[in-house]
């Protein structure tokens, strides 16, 4: 079964830091997804990582992906107080009926202090 | 187009009564999931549709649980007999693809049962 871990689950940092959010997941997968969350709303897509070594930048956060390690991170820098939210990273899985679905992490909960 | 829509964005229901949920996916995305986020969780998959076509679903869509998707358009979500276990967020995505550029989030239904 495939798992998605993400580390850490909180993180409070102050604002002009940098910082990086992990997700490991168990199985072979060659995507991974970076979605941000704030609280009571949905989901918001911030990365899509189709390979391995995909880096992707937007802002202060860029993605990377390493299929081999089977590991994303996501990296902060010069942290501002609105990028606290929690932050999902998901990987897709082949199903029978012919898509993928998402298994996502278990979340970060960012919290960026002035 | 305004991106995924759900309707409503909140209900608050007691314990045995029936609910169901809207939403309209991207008019031009055949593949459309539900999905459950209970509180502080990454969401889980429920169900998947390819057109009217209800492809999977996921051993938490228990018997009290129905989805349909009409004419592959927007598709309902309903919850017979609601438990308080039943609280949570329920998120519809849309895509075109398999995979690739991933879900279209709606803004979810989070759903009290009192």
């Amino acid at each position: 079964e495939l798992k998605v871990e993400q580390n850490p689950l909180f993180l409070s940092m102050q604002e002009g830091k940098n910082y990086t959010i992990y997700c490991n997941y168990s199985t072979t997968s060659d995507r991974l997804y970076w979605y941000r969350q704030d609280p009571g709303k949905s989901l918001e897509s911030l990365f899509v990582l189709l390979s391995n070594g995909a880096v992707k930048q937007e802002g202060r956060l860029m993605a990377s992906l390493d299929t081999k390690a089977r590991l994303s991170t996501l990296h902060i820098t010069a942290a501002v107080h609105d990028l606290s939210a929690t932050y999902f990273c998901a990987v897709d899985r082949p199903s029978t009926s012919g898509t993928y679905k998402y298994i996502f992490g278990t979340g970060t909960r960012l919290k960026v202090l002035a | 187009d305004t991106g995924v829509s759900q309707d409503p964005r909140h209900k608050i229901t007691k314990r045995g009564q029936n609910v169901t949920f809207r939403c309209d996916p991207i008019s031009e995305h055949n593949r459309l999931y539900w999905y459950r986020q209970t509180l502080g969780q990454g969401p889980e998959f429920l169900t998947y549709f390819q057109n009217e076509a209800q492809l999977e679903k996921s051993r938490l869509l228990s018997d009290r649980f129905s989805a349909e998707r009409p004419k592959g358009s927007f598709s309902t979500l309903e919850i017979q007999r609601t438990e308080q276990g039943d609280s949570a967020m329920y998120l519809c995505a849309s895509s075109l693809g398999a995979y690739g550029d991933g879900y279209t989030f709606g803004s979810g239904t989070r759903l009290t049962v009192v």
